[in-house]
């Protein structure tokens, strides 16, 4: 069975810090992983995912098959990056349906 | 494009009251989801549907929720009788490649 882990439900750091949003996953195949924020009243959208190996938002995310993790870091965290973040996996070639991490709130202080 | 749309935003009922929660997808997209978030569980998925036809539904707490999809640009998500416990955010998205695209949410509270 598939199952992700997202470990902190709330997280907070100042304005300049590095943030990491920790993010685990079981899956005996090749998952495709992704993250989704939600932004305060605003709907839940995509963030990034493992596949485009790209930054958004200064955000960068890497897949750990070893360690089975999809660990969302920032370097630098902003106030705007306060929202909740979720962890989400796809399984490979069967994409139906995506599995989701609890989410963790994050709080950016000033 | 104004996304994935859902009525009502907002929803306050009685205990034992239907209520019947609306989506319309992305035109185009071919898989529509539908789930619950709460402070306590996170986001649940309850149903989702391919091409209309309802693929899982293992998610559905009870006979109490059932959904619907009569085309493919309008789904229901029905709670009869309603109870407090279902009081959450219900969130609709559809998707058509790897990308699942939320609505705004339906924030329903069952007195």
């Amino acid at each position: 069975a598939q199952r992700v882990t997202q470990p902190e439900k709330l997280l907070s750091v100042f304005k300049g810090a590095p943030v990491e949003l920790k993010c685990n996953y079981s899956y005996s195949g090749s998952p495709e992983l992704f993250w989704y924020v939600q932004y305060s009243r605003q709907r839940l959208q995509l963030l990034l995912r493992h596949i485009s190996r790209e930054s958004i938002k200064g955000f960068t995310a890497d897949l750990n098959k070893g360690e089975t993790s999809f660990h969302l870091k920032k370097p630098f965290a902003q106030e705007e990056d306060s929202a909740m973040y979720y962890c989400a996996l796809s399984r490979g070639s069967t994409l139906g349906r995506l599995y989701f991490g609890r989410g963790t709130q994050l709080t950016v202080w000033p | 494009d104004a996304g994935v749309i859902q009525s009502p935003r907002h929803e306050v009922t009685e205990m034992g009251q239907e209520v019947t929660l609306r989506c319309k997808p992305i035109s185009g997209h071919d898989y529509l989801f539908w789930y619950r978030q709460t402070m306590m569980r996170g986001l649940e998925l309850l149903i989702y549907f391919n091409n209309n036809v309802p693929i899982d539904d293992s998610g559905m707490p009870e006979d109490r929720f059932s959904a619907k999809m009569p085309n493919a640009s309008f789904s229901t998500l029905k709670i009869q009788p309603s109870e407090p416990r279902d009081s959450a955010v219900y969130f609709c998205a559809s998707r058509l490649t790897d990308t699942q695209y939320f609505g705004p949410g339906t924030r329903l509270t069952v007195l």
